[in-house]
């Protein structure tokens, strides 16, 4: 089945370290997404990518980096720059630039900052 | 610039009443799309419905329906005859791509939390 897998589902970082977001996408999609989600406050956009070796900062980008290297991944780096990196973190897709037909989700990461 | 609204923080029911959810959106396109999407406990977005800008009929999909109003810039959703498994956080999307800052990226608003007890 097509889809979106996200990994790891949880994952642990202690202060000062920079850890990766896997984001894989089988759906042979063009556009790739990472959202951030905190408690009461909806989905911010971080990252976007509409097609592969180019991506474009979203609302909340600073402390985080990104790569377009192949169509079905996108993986999220979240920097020691990133001042509270706590959060659930959704990876999504959708089929064509406009985003017209909607997103496909993965599962999300949670990140914990130790 | 575009914005969701999504008024209500949380909307606790008993099982078998209704539940509506409001959505109020904001945008200077003429064309746009409006999305409903559920996050069950386990945390992946799931889809719901999609409308265009153009299409203000109302639809009803088994015990989900709704409301698209393009004059009041509103597109709630009812739950009619809700089940704990409804129990979710549903989120507002609006998607909209004849700005260049807007161009196919997702406005959602804040969710509403909705629980349903037996």
């Amino acid at each position: 089945d097509g889809g979106i897998t996200q990994s790891p589902k949880y994952l642990f970082r202690k202060e000062g370290q920079n850890v990766t977001l896997s984001c894989e996408q089988n759906l042979n999609h063009d556009a790739m997404y990472w959202y951030r989600q905190d408690p009461g406050q909806g989905l911010r956009l971080i990252y976007y990518s509409q097609i592969v070796n180019d991506f474009q900062k979203g609302d909340i980008a600073e402390g985080y980096s990104v790569s377009r290297e192949k169509k079905e991944s996108f993986p999220l780096t979240v920097t020691s720059a990133q001042k509270n990196p706590t959060a659930f973190y959704l990876c999504a897709s959708s089929m064509e630039q406009e985003g017209a037909y909607g997103y496909t989700f993965g599962s999300g990461t949670r990140l914990t900052v130790v | 610039a575009q914005k969701v609204t999504q008024a209500q923080t949380e909307i606790s029911v008993v099982e078998k009443e209704d539940v509506t959810l409001d959505c109020v959106y904001e945008t200077r396109d003429t064309t746009y799309y409006l999305f409903w999407y559920k996050q069950p406990p386990s945390g992946e977005l799931v889809f719901l419905i999609r409308r265009n800008s153009f299409d203000e009929q109302n639809e009803i999909s088994g015990r989900y329906s709704w409301n698209f109003q393009k004059s009041t810039s509103s597109f709630n959703f009812t739950i009619t005859a809700s089940q704990v498994v409804d129990s979710a956080v549903y989120f507002c999307a609006l998607s909209s791509f004849m700005t260049t800052d807007s161009w196919g990226k997702f406005q959602f608003g804040a969710g509403t939390q909705v629980v349903v007890t037996p």
